[in-house]
């Protein structure tokens, strides 16, 4: 079945606000990343935790293994923020990588 | 630097042809390498793995192959394309678990 819950599936945010991104795991895993999809389809690698938070400008990520799940925040926002935001994991002790089914965001003036 | 090419960029296909898709790495000796496929609008989908050279996992197959061929070299392919082929498909290679992608070949099938 699904591993991955992500939430909310569509959001919009006016420049200089904020907002958070879930992933909710219905299996244990080991790590979790986050990805940015931007309009060309590319991938952009934000995050990769196997657990506690780390955070990058005004990105903030937090992977709870025992409470399985992870989320990404996101504080004043910007135009070039607008695309679509995954979550991904891997299950413990497989090779298999697991997506979340996307958030997409757009970032209004 | 590593970098991931991805080849070709986009293809316009006709249903029953055949098709290859390649993905190479540079700069990184022995990386694990994978194939996803996203239909438009949706999320991405693991399609095979591989750890090493000659050696492909499969994990959700879709009437696909994959081989690895080279070290730094993967391919998807099939000899029959079907509409539901059509989508985006992206390599990624990783060296544990933390995965890198390339930029994507997008696969109109007609």
């Amino acid at each position: 079945g699904d591993q991955v819950e992500q939430s909310p599936s569509a959001l919009s945010l006016h420049e200089g606000t904020g907002s958070a991104l879930r992933c909710n795991f219905t299996t244990t895993m080991r790590a979790v990343q986050w990805f940015q999809q931007n309009s060309r389809g590319s991938l952009i690698n934000l995050f990769y935790l196997a657990s506690g938070t780390k955070e990058n400008g005004r990105l903030k990520s937090t992977f709870n293994s025992k409470e399985s799940y992870s989320t990404l925040h996101i504080r004043d926002a910007q135009l070039e923020d607008s695309g679509t935001y995954f979550c991904a994991a891997d299950p413990s002790n497989t090779n298999k990588v697991v997506f979340g089914t996307g958030t997409r965001l757009q970032v209004l003036p | 630097a590593q970098t991931i090419h991805q080849w070709p960029v986009a293809e316009i296909k006709a249903v029953g042809s055949p098709l290859s898709l390649g993905c190479t790495i540079k700069g990184k000796s022995s990386p694990n390498l994978y194939w996803y496929w996203q239909a438009t609008g949706g999320t991405l989908q693991q399609l095979f793995y591989s750890i090493t050279v000659g050696q492909v996992e499969s994990v959700v197959q879709l009437n696909l192959s994959a081989s690895r061929p080279k070290d730094d070299q993967f391919i998807l392919s099939t000899e029959k394309l079907l509409l539901s082929h059509s989508g985006f498909y992206l390599c990624a290679w990783s060296l544990e678990y933390e995965q890198y992608f390339g930029p994507g070949t997008r696969l109109t099938v007609l």
